[in-house]
């Protein structure tokens, strides 16, 4: 099965600072690359996503970067805020669908001190 | 507008019985994907229906199965519970068929005893 590779697995960040989260994926036929933000009791939210036809995406204060050649991608949360505490997951597949949906990442769960 | 709404929230199911989850998806949404989220595997595709058929599905064994109405309106069913069938089910709403612009419900967290 294809992997999506998430590190950090927990990540501890100052009120104001800047959260990062990298992910790494193998199969190149995937197209778009979304993240998620659940919070405990909930489902995952859509985000912000990516194709790989841009380097950079940035709504608000989230944005994220995408290496094509190196096959990663990063989700960077800037003026990180305590109500930003979360389990994050990346994501991609195939923006068609296919056998296996989208593939996850295993998370990420962020906590914001204030 | 309602979102994603997914009955009954939790279910608590013995070995070998049987059960059905239900999902709505947001109105004019066709498209329904159902994943399994376990703390181990994390969120795993099930599988995808748009306009009543069966368009994906994941490496689970037949005992998971599912279907969609013509209002769009998803079951999905699963046989001969195992302990290692407990997990959150989240389904997931979207226009179009295929992995884009998902909404997901809260799930039903299903515990087999």
């Amino acid at each position: 099965q294809q992997q999506v590779k998430q590190s950090p697995q927990s990540l501890i960040v100052q009120k104001g600072g800047i959260s990062i989260i990298n992910c790494a994926y193998e199969n190149t036929a995937f197209d778009y690359f979304p993240w998620y933000q659940q919070f405990p009791g909930k489902g995952p939210a859509l985000l912000i996503a990516i194709r790989p036809d841009v380097s950079e995406k940035k709504e608000g204060r989230f944005t994220i970067s995408f290496n094509k050649s190196a096959k990663q991608f990063s989700l960077h949360i800037m003026d990180s805020q305590p109500g930003d505490s979360a389990t994050y997951f990346c994501a991609a597949g195939p923006s068609g669908g296919g056998a296996d949906g989208l593939t996850f990442g295993k998370g990420t769960h962020l906590i914001i001190q204030p | 507008k309602a979102g994603v709404t997914q009955t009954p929230r939790y279910l608590i199911k013995t070995r070998g019985q049987q059960v059905t989850l239900s999902c709505s998806p947001i109105s004019g949404h066709r498209s329904v994907s159902w994943y399994q989220q376990t703390p181990g595997q994390g969120l795993q595709f099930l599988f995808e229906y748009f306009s009543e058929t069966q368009r994906n599905k994941g490496n689970f064994p037949g005992r998971f199965s599912g279907r969609q109405f013509s209002n769009s309106r998803s079951e999905m069913n699963v046989s001969t519970l195992e302990l290692g069938d407990s997990a959150l089910y989240l389904c997931a709403s979207s226009l179009l068929t295929g992995n884009y612009g998902y909404t997901f419900g809260s799930g039903t967290r299903l515990t087999v005893v």
